[in-house]
């Protein structure tokens, strides 16, 4: 079955930077774009990035665009997300999923919680 | 003014039907938009229920029960999930979402309440 385990959360001061990582198992990766979107304690779904399958393409919300990359490494199966410059209100449960051809969001990891305090 | 507009808050009892509502922004015509539904219950990721544009082009995601469905009203400019014969597990919140210029846009969410 599709599994997407998301590691590499944690509590990181303001103005750091953090790398999150979303390993893929269960399907093709290479087949499937990946997203990132996030929660914030208490509030709605916001969403991060999108990569396309092969990695060639990348689009990004405005509140991280110039912050965050987004990457994958197909020969790992594994979805990155590099946050840099990271505010209080980067805080949020970071969720991995896959993007479907009906561009749908059809699988979502259990997400990986996001701390950013002094 | 937000891309998606959903109500806070709904409560219906069990056994009736909830119809949830999904409105696009002025200007952003809901006929020409896939509109996608999720429910997430505390402590657990987003799941995909389905998606609608058009009876002809729609999507019911694997194991979602037929009491789920998506139609939409073009007067109100909206997209709607309307859930029938309400039972206790469909207590929940549900977020829209479509695809507007290469982003992926979520409404705020309607948390269901089934008492």
């Amino acid at each position: 079955q599709v599994q997407l385990v998301e590691f590499g959360g944690g509590v990181v001061q303001p103005g750091r930077s953090l790398r999150l990582s979303c390993v893929a198992s269960g399907f093709t990766f290479t087949s499937y774009a990946m997203h990132w979107v996030r929660q914030a304690p208490g509030k709605g779904l916001e969403w991060v990035a999108v990569i396309s399958y092969d990695g060639s393409d990348e689009y990004y919300a405005d509140s991280v665009k110039g912050r965050f990359t987004i990457s994958r490494d197909n020969s790992k199966n594994t979805l990155y997300v590099q946050m840099n410059s990271l505010r209080t209100d980067d805080t949020a449960v970071y969720y991995c999923t896959r993007g479907t051809g009906s561009s749908s969001l059809d699988s979502w990891g259990q997400g990986t919680l996001v701390t950013v305090s002094s | 003014q937000a891309v998606l507009t959903q109500p806070s808050s709904l409560s219906a009892s069990p056994g009736a039907s909830a119809s949830l509502t999904c409105t696009l922004r002025s200007g952003i015509n809901v006929g020409t938009y896939r509109i996608y539904w999720y429910q997430q219950k505390p402590g657990s990721p987003p799941q995909y229920l389905l998606r609608y544009k058009s009876d002809s082009d729609k999507q019911q995601a694997s194991g979602v029960p037929s009491r789920f469905s998506g139609s939409k009203d073009a007067s109100a400019n909206a997209g709607i999930l309307l859930i029938s014969g309400l039972q206790s597990e469909d207590d929940a919140d549900y977020y829209c979402m479509i695809w507007h210029s290469n982003n992926v846009v979520f409404g705020g969410g309607t948390k269901l309440t089934v008492l």
